[in-house]
């Protein structure tokens, strides 16, 4: 079974600073979808970003870029100028390319931006 | 266009009652999924819904169960509930055979 790992319960940056995330994941496929999720104190899960395995191509949203290691299984969000709206659960979840296969994820990362 | 929605937010329960949790998708999206969501962890996938059937589900008793409507919408039924049903249950649509889901509110289930 595919399984999703985040080792940083909690991280904090300064405010206008850079953070990185790290995820890793377990799994057999070679095509298959990673994401990174925001759940703020509102509870709303909101997308942040998304990931193709068979993309090179590091993807970017904004301030918002991974590092996409696929050897390595590895698949960290690095946040630039972090803003205090930043401040949230971030989850790292993956789906196989199968079409509509559930998702899977993390236990999540509790960010905390400091002004 | 409005985005996924669940009703009720909250909702307040005794053991061994039932409980219906509501879902609309968002527009152009004919696929659901739920996911529980447990206090200080990730999401776990309950079941998904896809004309009208459960097309998967995950490792969740028999007590949950589902129906998807004509319209698209569904409902999440957890009978007989237990104290540890209590969590924040999410429902995500998304697009048939499309890989990014898009998650409503939540409804928090507190069972006393």
């Amino acid at each position: 079974a595919q399984t999703v790992t985040q080792s940083q319960p909690e991280m904090s940056v300064q405010e206008a600073e850079t953070v990185t995330l790290s995820c890793t994941y377990d799994t057999s496929e070679s095509d298959y979808y990673l994401f990174w999720y925001k759940q703020p104190p509102s509870r709303q899960m909101i997308l942040v970003i998304r990931q193709e395995a068979y993309k090179q191509q590091n993807a970017t949203e904004n301030r918002f870029s991974v590092n996409f290691q696929k050897a390595a299984k590895s698949f960290s969000l690095k946040i630039s100028d972090s803003q205090l709206g930043d401040a949230a659960m971030y989850f790292c979840a993956y789906t196989e390319n199968s079409g509509n296969t559930p998702l899977v994820f993390g236990k999540g990362t509790r960010l905390s931006v400091i002004a | 266009d409005a985005g996924v929605t669940q009703s009720p937010t909250h909702l307040i329960k005794t053991r061994g009652q039932q409980v219906t949790l509501r879902c609309s998708p968002k527009s152009g999206h004919d696929t659901v999924s739920w996911y529980q969501q447990a206090l200080g962890q990730g999401p776990q996938f309950i079941f998904q819904y896809y004309e009208e059937e459960e097309r998967q589900r995950g490792n969740f008793p028999d007590r949950f169960s589902g129906h998807q409507f004509p319209n698209y919408s569904s409902e999440l039924n957890v009978n007989a509930l237990l104290l540890g049903d209590s969590a924040l249950y999410l429902c995500a649509s998304s697009p048939d055979a499309q890989e990014t889901q898009y998650f409503g509110p939540g409804t928090r289930l507190l069972v006393l």
